[in-house]
């Protein structure tokens, strides 16, 4: 079993609506968990981070988090053109999961 | 504020070739350095990390090398590139006994042919 899956192929979202991404880990000892933006060509931002149960928001990002489930999981409300990317997972500092890629539709 | 620097940008090497990428992060003191490679269309893959001036811990036996000569500067290298050496590399950066986040830097394409 891989640490960190993202298992959804492309999202497709048009405009204004809300993109939900979900991530899978393995280890249930993980303390920290990080969602990064990715733009094509361009390296990984970092947008939210959340360490204990339940909901962070942050602007039109909302980050969830289920320990007991092993998985956290990134809304974004008001889905904008400009939030198209790939979006990483990661937990605790080494792994990252292969990203899901967003496509917001005017 | 903290910047991270990576230089070349873009890089075209032959097989065969060596290889010397370099990154600086300026604004801090004692990070955590870490190098990953993503292959297109493909998730991170960490090659190396250190904690510290001279301590690399290795991710995936191959033919790169780090080094940490300075505390600020991290380095990944090859004597000799191979084809599926090809990728985007990237640096980053994390606060020493901090939570975890890292912050990346602008990255280099290597294409080796």
């Amino acid at each position: 079993q891989k640490e960190v899956e993202q298992n959804s192929g492309p999202l497709s979202v048009p405009e204004g609506a809300i993109a939900s991404l979900n991530c899978t880990y393995s280890d249930r000892g993980s303390q920290s968990f990080f969602w990064y933006r990715q733009y094509s060509g361009k390296s990984p931002e970092l947008i939210m981070s959340i360490y204990s149960n339940g909901d962070k928001e942050d602007g039109r990002f909302t980050a969830q988090l289920n320990k007991a489930s092993q998985y956290v999981s990134l809304l974004i409300r008001d889905s904008q053109p400009s939030d198209s990317a790939t979006y990483l997972c990661a937990v605790n500092r080494l792994a990252f999961g292969k990203g899901n890629q967003v496509v917001v539709i005017p | 504020s903290q910047t991270i620097h990576q230089w070349p940008a873009t890089l075209v090497q032959p097989v065969g070739s060596p290889l010397s990428l370099e990154c600086t992060v300026e604004g801090t003191s004692n990070p955590n350095l870490y190098w990953y490679r993503q292959a297109a269309g493909r998730g991170l893959q960490l090659l190396f990390y250190s904690v510290g001036i001279g301590q690399i811990s290795s991710e995936v036996p191959q033919n790169l090398s780090a080094s940490r000569p300075q505390d600020r500067q991290f380095i990944l290298s090859s004597k000799k590139l191979l084809l599926s050496d090809s990728g985007f590399y990237l640096c980053a950066w994390g606060l020493l006994g901090g939570y975890n986040e890292q912050f990346f830097g602008p990255g280099t394409r290597l294409t080796v042919l």
